[in-house]
């Protein structure tokens, strides 16, 4: 399985500011994850990114309020915008790393809290 | 709309009994399921899976069964330890490999 690490681990942020997750994994992997999950709710992906292409968002999201780097097989970033409350969240990337079945691997997540 | 769902919030089992995790389904395009484990201020953790053209799965203390005409998957864990406490995620995908997860089972195990 890849190695995956995710910075900052938390963050308490402003209301209004950006923060940006960095997303990096020990391994080139093709298809990389974004997910949040919402205090006592499930996690939610918020888009598919892969290297060389636009990010691909899930319904509810888009790129004015969740950009998306993918500059390497290795490396991925996200954005969250522009924030208020409402994005607190725990953020975590993933990775598809069996190229049979879908079993994906989480980095440990960032634990964001808006004021 | 919640594709995936685990009905029970919360299930509290002693030491050394079974644990018995559910999970329904309604997209009848799934055809891989997973289960995660989840402890405080980690990410998910991949515990096992089960393909469509399966109806069970085992790997040690952990066992997964199918049964696709109901659209309803189970997680056993025989026999259930302490070091088991965590949050229990089903998740499911079809062919665009994306995750559709449920909302999460808190299993605590009693010693």
């Amino acid at each position: 399985s890849a190695v995956i690490s995710q910075k900052p681990s938390r963050d308490i942020c402003q209301r209004g500011t950006s923060l940006t997750i960095q997303c990096q994994v020990d391994s080139q992997v093709t298809m990389m994850f974004w997910y949040r999950q919402q205090p006592g709710q499930s996690l939610t992906l918020i888009a598919t990114a892969n290297q060389g292409s636009e990010a691909t968002y899930e319904s509810g999201f888009v790129i004015d309020k969740f950009p998306i780097s993918r500059p390497n097989l290795t490396f991925s970033t996200l954005t969250v915008s522009n924030m208020s409350p409402e994005d607190s969240s725990i953020y975590l990337c993933s990775v598809d790393w069996d190229r049979v079945f879908n079993e994906q691997f989480f980095g440990p997540g960032t634990r964001l809290t808006v004021l | 709309d919640q594709q995936v769902k685990q009905n029970s919030p919360s299930l509290s089992v002693q030491e050394g009994r079974i644990s018995i995790l559910n999970c329904d389904y309604t997209n009848s395009m799934f055809d891989y399921f997973l289960w995660y484990k989840k402890y405080p201020a980690e990410g998910p953790t991949f515990l096992i899976s089960i393909s469509s053209i399966k109806d069970k799965n085992e790997d040690g203390r952990f066992t997964v069964f199918l049964n696709k005409s109901a659209k309803h998957l189970s997680l056993h864990i025989v026999p259930s330890q302490p070091g088991d406490s965590a949050v229990y995620f089903c998740a499911a995908s079809a062919s665009s490999r994306k995750l559709s997860f449920g909302a999460g089972t808190t299993v605590t195990v009693r010693a």
